[in-house]
């Protein structure tokens, strides 16, 4: 019954090789987001996609690229993973209608380690 | 853009006592208030939120409080148990579309058995 589900669980990578991480959603949820999270801090967001609509936050690396080929999945890529991209990566979901903000669900993350 | 303080950073409550985490939000405009649970290496769970339509919402040993004059939102736990130990986290956002939340910093909650 799970509802969003995050591939691999668990990524170890070497410093500069491109990393994917995979998001998939059963909840036909039109929003979905990427955040970061680092030990012991709030879940900070990266980007997310309205619909098909990207949203990128100010602050966010270039090394940090997304893709959204249709409703259910969305893509994290890091193009040259450095050591302090090592975090969770969460992704979550959540049905917006444009003037009624509904709850996030998030997956189980991807744990990233960078070597 | 909106800006979310949670107090404290931790908290050590004895088991069956209450525990309570204050939010304070800057953006009147914010209208979502949900309380995510966190265990170690888990995902965030939402396990209560309220809209700005209320003042106070429960589900059994926990609820939110809202004060949307002063900008402040509590989550209350009562009768606290061993499983209730994990970080919390506050968020807020406002209520149309396309708006991310803010997340509090968090609160590092133990339960002292």
């Amino acid at each position: 019954d799970a509802m969003v589900i995050q591939n691999p669980r668990y990524q170890v990578t070497q410093f500069g090789k491109p990393v994917t991480l995979s998001c998939s959603q059963t909840l036909n949820h039109n929003v979905m987001y990427w955040y970061q999270q680092k030990s012991s801090q709030a879940p900070k967001l990266l980007f997310h996609y309205y619909d098909k609509d990207f949203n990128n936050e100010a602050d966010t690396p270039d090394n940090f690229q997304s893709r959204r080929p249709n409703t259910s999945f969305c893509f994290l890529d890091i193009r040259s993973p450095g050591l302090g991209d090592a975090a969770m990566y969460l992704c979550a979901t959540s049905r917006d209608l444009r003037g009624y903000t509904d709850t996030q669900y998030f997956g189980p993350g991807t744990r990233l380690t960078v070597l | 853009g909106e800006n979310v303080e949670q107090h404290p950073s931790t908290l050590s409550v004895q088991e069956g006592d209450s525990a309570v985490i204050k939010c304070t939000y800057s953006d009147s405009a914010s209208n979502y208030f949900p309380w995510y649970k966190q265990e170690l290496g888990k995902r965030p769970q939402l396990i209560i939120d309220i809209r700005s339509n209320v003042g106070e919402k429960k589900d059994q040993r926990i609820a939110v409080t809202l004060n949307k004059t002063a900008k402040h939102f509590s989550l209350h736990i009562t009768e606290t148990q061993p499983e209730d130990s994990a970080v919390y986290f506050c968020a807020a956002t406002p209520n149309f579309g396309n708006e991310k939340l803010t997340f509090g910093t968090g609160t590092r909650l133990t339960i002292i058995p």
